[in-house]
């Protein structure tokens, strides 16, 4: 099946840094999604990518789906320590039975 | 609004209990699904509902059984569960099923621990 390698696979940064990530496939991918999830909570959808080559911006969040549509990436800018959670990006596309394809995730951990 | 609410947020069960956990959307979505997380991993997509109609089965045990009583409610009946189904179980929604374009909208969730 298809799958999607996202990295890094944890991060530990100070808060006020900019963060990014990202997820590779060596398939296409028609939508991609980025969640975040806190402990013991359900995954919140940040930003959604409908386009290749689309930018899109949600307050300090900014994600990019790639020309080739297998890739895109979240980035982070002035971390504060709310932004601590799991970062999941997940493709959607004929190809995986339009199933969600999920990236393993980003832990990430902010030093105040 | 983009909410989809889970009901009960904490269950503990024990092998011979039957239970049900419970999803309700007020989006107009069509489709409906049910996946299974364990910590640390990405969920795992259990069952997708389109239009009222079981569309996927994973090859989830029959244990699991789920339900879509109407376009805003799903449900999910629990017999007969073992140990290592304890997990956080999410419900989503999304516009329909079988589109490239589309977004799917989670739940909190419940957390799920069989004794």
């Amino acid at each position: 099946g298809q799958q999607l390698n996202q990295s890094p696979q944890s991060m530990f940064i100070q808060e006020g840094e900019d963060v990014s990530m990202n997820c590779t496939s060596s398939s296409i991918f028609n939508t991609w999604l980025w969640y975040k999830q806190d402990p013991g909570e359900g995954p919140v959808l940040l930003i959604a990518l409908y386009k290749a080559g689309e930018l899109t911006s949600n307050g300090r969040l900014t994600a990019q789906f790639g020309i080739t549509r297998k890739d895109s990436f979240l980035n982070i800018s002035a971390s504060i320590p709310s932004d601590v959670g799991i970062y999941f990006c997940a493709g959607l596309s004929r190809g995986s039975n339009y199933k969600l394809t999920f990236g393993k995730g980003t832990l990430l951990t902010v030093n105040p | 609004d983009t909410e989809v609410t889970q009901t009960p947020k904490h269950l503990v069960m024990g092998m011979t209990n039957k239970k049900s956990l419970k999803c309700e959307q007020h989006m107009g979505h069509r489709a409906m699904y049910w996946y299974k997380q364990k910590a640390k991993k990405p969920p795992e997509l259990m069952f997708v509902y389109s239009y009222e109609k079981l569309s996927i089965n994973e090859s989830v045990p029959s244990r699991f059984s789920p339900e879509c009583p109407n376009s805003s409610l799903l449900n999910l009946h629990l017999h007969a569960l073992q140990p290592e189904d304890s997990a956080l179980y999410l419900c989503a929604s999304s516009q329909d099923w079988g589109r490239e374009a589309d977004t799917q909208y989670f739940g909190p969730g419940t957390r799920l621990t069989v004794l």
